[in-house]
């Protein structure tokens, strides 16, 4: 199976500031890689798909890159309603895989 | 709009059985291939089964395969799973998840709880 490791585990930032989580996929998923939104008590939310593609309604301040391996989602000017947790996913095959999870929480 | 609403989870001992539902409305639900995902206390996400849009092909979580079955009954919108053998690890909030093939999990339900307790 495919694991993912995001770093870091927990992000502590200010409203406005520029921020960056990385994921890492144990082989190559080519740009099959998503990423997802989740507030205390809600549903997981879709942000980006195909690695850099934004989910229609998302705010334009998120983008996603990368290909293969290693993945990254930027918020450009952290916002308030953007503290919380954020998921990589991966998917390749028949097999589904999120990402342990990185808590972007207010320093 | 998309909904998903999951119903069916709530106390049940080690050894037991239950079922979850997931109705689906404002789609086509026959064109979709779905998914349940859990999410343990506190814990982050983790993927539990596929089906296909005609329910022909289904795949498992190594945690869950030999115990879970998904299905599903186009006729009436609604997915299932049914869940035998419950361990207390299994203890989590259970989503369903439209899978918008073969990008990503597009729209999930709210979640039903289940707590496996003696």
């Amino acid at each position: 199976d495919i694991q993912m490791t995001q770093s870091p585990s927990t992000l502590s930032a200010s409203v406005g500031d520029r921020v960056t989580i990385t994921c890492r996929a144990s082989q190559s998923i080519s740009r099959w890689l998503a990423w997802y939104q989740q507030k205390p008590g809600k549903a997981p939310k879709l942000l980006i798909y195909k690695a850099s593609s934004l989910e229609s309604g998302v705010p334009s301040r998120f983008s996603g890159s990368g290909s293969g391996t290693e993945f990254t989602l930027t918020i450009s000017s952290l916002q308030p309603d953007d503290f919380a947790i954020y998921y990589c996913q991966q998917y390749n095959s028949c097999s589904w895989t999120f990402g342990q999870g990185t808590k972007v929480e207010i320093k | 709009q998309v909904q998903l609403v999951e119903s069916g989870g709530r106390v049940v001992q080690p050894g037991r059985s239950l079922r979850l539902s997931c109705a689906a409305s404002g789609f086509t639900f026959s064109s979709y291939a779905m998914h349940w995902v859990r999410q343990a206390p506190g814990k982050g996400l983790e993927w539990v089964a596929v089906i296909s849009y005609d329910g022909r092909n289904k795949y498992y979580a190594d945690s869950v395969m030999g115990r879970f079955t998904i299905s599903r009954d186009n006729s009436k919108n609604t997915l299932y799973l049914q869940m035998n053998s419950l361990r207390v690890e299994d203890t989590a909030v259970h989503y369903c998840a439209r899978f918008r093939d073969p990008d990503a999990f597009d729209f999930w339900g709210q979640g039903t709880m289940v707590t496996v307790s003696s």
